[in-house]
């Protein structure tokens, strides 16, 4: 059974500041991982899809990488900004035991970026 | 605007009353998938839908249905709602199950 796990499950840091946040995953049968941030009451919002053949995504001052063969990903975010603050969730997509593809999601990163 | 819709955003209800809570999306996509959130569990998949008429279980499928009569649209059904059903839920659909997933913006339902 797939498990995701986000470190650190809270992380906070004065604006500016590069960070990475972490995840890993245990079965390296994915298709792909997916970054969310979501911000208090709100939804799901897509930061960056990795499909499983590549290496690494890039958008604006967000950068994930992926080591499938060590069930491992990682968030990159640069310079980072108080409009940043939210949780940031990671997802991996497997096959399930039925056959069909299913999304296991981490637990979540709650950032804050202080001013 | 693409987007996902889910109604209602908010419900209070007590045991044993039925409800629905709707999902839709406008961007013809084929996979819809309904989750819920609950602190400490994060986000935990209760139904999905390869396509209309095609639908199964996720990971917490105990205590409620879904049907896919249409592309569209992807109700979530409480027969009997409980107080364990208190929860924050979420609809997701994607052009196949593998591709960038579209959240609305959550239902949260308390069961008293």
């Amino acid at each position: 059974k797939q498990e995701v796990t986000q470190i650190p499950a809270a992380l906070s840091v004065p604006e500016g500041e590069n960070l990475v946040l972490n995840c890993s995953f245990t079965d390296s049968a994915i298709y792909n991982l997916q970054w969310f941030r979501q911000d208090p009451g709100k939804g799901l919002t897509s930061l960056l899809l990795i499909q499983s053949s590549q290496r690494e995504q890039t958008s604006g001052r967000l950068n994930a990488s992926l080591d499938k063969s060590s069930g491992r990903s990682t968030l990159y975010i640069a310079a980072s900004q108080p409009g940043d603050s939210a949780t940031y969730l990671c997802a991996v997509s497997g096959r399930s035991n039925t056959g069909f593809q299913k999304l296991v999601f981490g637990t979540g990163t709650r950032l804050l970026v202080s001013p | 605007e693409a987007q996902v819709t889910q109604n209602p955003r908010y419900l209070i209800t007590v045991t044993g009353k039925k409800l629905t809570v709707t999902c839709s999306q406008n961007m013809n996509h084929e996979y819809m998938s309904w989750y819920r959130q609950d602190p400490g569990l994060g986000l935990r998949q209760i139904y999905y839908s390869m396509n209309v008429e095609v639908t199964d279980k996720g990971d917490v499928p105990e205590g409620y249905k879904v049907s896919r009569k249409e592309k569209r649209n992807f109700p979530l059904i409480l027969e009997s709602p409980s107080p364990n059903q208190t929860s924050l839920y979420f609809c997701a659909s994607s052009v196949a199950g593998d591709n960038e997933q579209f959240f609305g913006p959550g239902t949260r339902l308390t069961v008293l």
